[in-house]
């Protein structure tokens, strides 16, 4: 069956990167795509970057210098990393399958905690 | 960006009792918006997808309509495993956003 799964570090020091794997299994990354959500304790999702089945990358305008996505399909992951971080990127973050239309995501993962302090 | 504005924020219902959820987005969408179900704790599920695709193994007591800018998800029959936060999502454009979600409590 269709599977995400999350791994990071938990905590991460201000100023330093975070980086994230989101490791699937029931699909095949050359098939569909997957996106980065993430949410502040207590609050709404934003949407974070997606790679696509062909490879190519979109990123939230508001995130993109500081974002990287990509993914490596012989082990059947997607990297996210993110620099430069702050206290308000402390959230949960997920991954999740595209498909259904673009940026529809149909199976997420369980979701990553990250807490960004020193 | 296209701003998703969801309404109520919260809303308490009865058992069996159906409701509605809004959400309006500041520009035409075309159809292309979802609703994800997000039980406490747990990660968002896809309900609807395409204004009113149900997706599969949801149950048909859910239900989405709407075209250009005004959407709505019904329950009909609410089910205690109903409680959760519903967020409607445009996928039209890049970004893709969400709106603010509605909390739906039992009465």
């Amino acid at each position: 069956q269709v599977q995400l799964k999350e791994s990071g570090p938990g905590l991460v020091q201000p100023s330093r990167t975070l980086s994230l794997t989101c490791t699937v299994s029931g699909f095949s990354l050359t098939s569909y795509g997957v996106s980065w959500v993430r949410q502040p304790p207590g609050k709404g999702l934003e949407w974070i970057a997606a790679i696509w089945s062909g490879g190519s990358t979109d990123y939230n305008s508001a995130l993109k210098s500081r974002l990287s996505i990509s993914r490596d399909t012989s082990k059947s992951q997607v990297l996210l990393k993110m620099n430069s971080l702050q206290t308000e990127d402390t959230a949960m973050y997920f991954c999740a399958r595209l498909r259904g239309g673009p940026y529809v995501m149909d199976a997420w993962g369980q979701g990553a905690s990250v807490t960004v302090s020193s | 960006d296209i701003q998703m504005t969801q309404s109520p924020a919260s809303l308490s219902a009865s058992l069996g009792e159906t409701v509605t959820i809004e959400c309006l987005a500041s520009e035409d969408i075309y159809s292309n918006l979802a609703w994800y179900q997000q039980k406490p704790g747990k990660s968002p599920q896809l309900l609807i997808y395409y204004a009113n695709s149900l997706n599969d193994g949801v149950p048909s007591r859910f239900s989405g309509s709407g075209s250009g800018t005004q959407y709505s998800l019904k329950i009909n029959s609410l089910q205690s495993e109903d409680v959760s936060i519903y967020f409607c999502q445009q996928n039209y454009d890049s970004p893709p956003t969400f709106g603010g979600g509605t909390k739906l409590e039992l009465k």
